[in-house]
C-alpha cells in the first residue's frame, strides 16, 4: 500500500471548520483514499472515502486534489466530540488487500 | 444495534502466562480482522478471516500467537508465553464481504493487555 503523510497534530476551535491534510504523492491510479478516526479510548471508525471527485457525507467532506497527490478531510463545524486521531489510508481498488494500513495519523484537539 | 464486542476489556498477566481474547463481530459480517495498537501508534494488522478461513497473517503474528474462528462467527486470539513487548491494545474489526475493499470496517473497543 502507498504511503501517506499527515501532520502529527492540529488544533482548532469549537464550531469552526477544520481542514486535515494528507499527502500521498506516490498514489497509483487505482488507489482509493479512505479516512478513519479514533476517538479516545475507542476503536477506529470509518469517516469517508473517495477516488477522484470530492465526496460529502453526514460526518465530513473529502476534497481530492486534481493530481490526486493530496487530499483534505473537512469537518465543517467542529465539536468537542470531533477530538480524535484522524488516519488517511490508501487502498488499492483492484488488487487491494482487505487489511487497513494505518500511519500515525493527525491528533486533532478542539478548544471550547 | 449491537456492534463488535470484545472480552475482556482489560487483562493483566505475568510474563510467561497464556492469555486468550474473544471477539464477537456484527452478526451478518463474514470478515473479521485483528489489529494490535501500542501507545502513540496507529493500529497494526495481525490477521484476517473470511468466514472460518484465515486468509492472511502478518509477520507480526509470531508462533506464540494463534487466532481461530471455528464456526465463522466469534473469534479468539491466544498469546502463549506472553512477553512484556506483547503489552498493547488488541482490536477486532468486522465487515461484510460485499462491496470489496470499500466496506467499512467496524471496530470493537479493544482488549488492553498489560504484561508484568
Amino acid at each position: 500500500d502507498a504511503k501517506t503523510t499527515q501532520p502529527n497534530s492540529m488544533e482548532s476551535n469549537e464550531e469552526e471548520p477544520v481542514h486535515l491534510p494528507c499527502n500521498h504523492s506516490t498514489i497509483s491510479g487505482t488507489d482509493y483514499i479512505h479516512w478513519y478516526r479514533q476517538l479516545p479510548s475507542q476503536g477506529p471508525e470509518y469517516v469517508i472515502h473517495g477516488l477522484t471527485s470530492n465526496v460529502n457525507n453526514r460526518m465530513a467532506s473529502l476534497a481530492i486534489a486534481e493530481d490526486r497527490k493530496s487530499s483534505t478531510l473537512i469537518l465543517h463545524r467542529a465539536t468537542l466530540r470531533d477530538a480524535a486521531v484522524y488516519y488517511c489510508i490508501l487502498r488499492d481498488g483492484v488488487q487491494g488487500a482487505q487489511k487497513l494500513v494505518f500511519g500515525q495519523g493527525t491528533r486533532l484537539t478542539i478548544n471550547p | 444495534d449491537t456492534g463488535v464486542s470484545q472480552n475482556p476489556r482489560h487483562k493483566i498477566t505475568k510474563r510467561g502466562q497464556n492469555v486468550t481474547f474473544r471477539c464477537d463481530p456484527i452478526s451478518e459480517h463474514n470478515r473479521l480482522y485483528w489489529y494490535r495498537q501500542t501507545l502513540g501508534q496507529g493500529p497494526e494488522f495481525l490477521t484476517y478471516f473470511q468466514n472460518e478461513a484465515q486468509l492472511e497473517k502478518s509477520r507480526l503474528l509470531s508462533d506464540r500467537f494463534s487466532a481461530e474462528r471455528p464456526k465463522g462467527s466469534f473469534s479468539t486470539l491466544e498469546i502463549q508465553r506472553t512477553e512484556q513487548g506483547d503489552s498493547a491494545m488488541y482490536l477486532c474489526a468486522s465487515s461484510p464481504s460485499s462491496g470489496g475493499i470499500h466496506n467499512e470496517q467496524f471496530f470493537g473497543p479493544g482488549t488492553r493487555l498489560t504484561v508484568l
